[in-house]
């Protein structure tokens, strides 16, 4: 258990549709990254907050945004939804000034 | 452009060694990680290189060569529960994460 929670686990959806997947990060960090991981492929970097403030922006669609609150958790939203956005979505967090990234369970995303 | 490359599979036998290659190309550039998954699972992290050299922990070693852009992992006494992807992965200038696209690892009895 990496200490990162993603809720919900699973989310099935229609097209066109608008859905939230939310992450608490582990206690004490202040960076939250956001990932998306097609079926066999790499993760792809989305975008990245430390402590509520957008620090890095990937390759992230515009129908695509996101926020980290002050109680530092992090939603993640995907409007319009195509069915190639169905993907697992990792939230990753990690401490001021490590490296290392503690990834959340993802949140598997099926777009029908 | 920014990019790690590695190999796609490799297969090994259990017991054995394993050497899994990432080449990177990246601004920025100041250490290298490697993260396995499990089919299903969360990435987890394995190790860190922020300097050259050789960086060990327990079956797991991992290696770093600035001047070559050049790194791996190494696995030794090799366990069918190895069996997962592996990911090397490096920050870049402006603090994006770019990962590679995995390699594959089989582990035969």
């Amino acid at each position: 258990d990496s200490g990162v929670t993603q809720t919900p686990k699973h989310l099935i959806t229609a097209t066109g549709q608008r859905v939230t997947l939310r992450c608490s990060p582990r206690s004490g960090d202040l960076s939250v990254y956001w990932y998306q991981q097609s079926l066999d492929q790499g993760l792809q970097f989305l975008i990245q907050y430390y402590n509520g403030e957008e620090r890095a922006k990937g390759n992230i669609l515009e129908r695509f945004s996101a926020q980290q609150f002050p109680d530092l958790h992090s939603e993640l939203n995907l409007s319009s939804l195509e069915l190639g956005d169905s993907a697992l979505y990792f939230c990753a967090s990690s401490s001021p000034g490590a490296e290392t990234q503690y990834f959340g369970p993802g949140t598997r995303l099926l777009v029908l | 452009g920014q990019s790690l490359e590695q190999p796609s599979e490799v297969t090994a036998v259990e017991g054995a060694i394993v050497q899994i290659n990432c080449t990177y190309q990246t601004s920025g550039f100041y250490g290298l990680s490697w993260y396995q998954q499990h089919d299903g699972g969360a990435p987890t992290f394995l190790s860190y290189n922020g300097l050259d050299g050789l960086e060990e922990t327990g079956r797991f070693s991992s290696f770093l060569s600035r001047s070559d852009s050049y790194g791996y992992l190494l696995l030794q006494e090799l366990q069918m529960k190895d069996s997962a992807s592996y990911f090397c992965a490096a920050p870049t200038g402006g603090f994006k994460t770019i990962f590679g696209a995995g390699t594959r690892l089989f582990v035969k009895a």
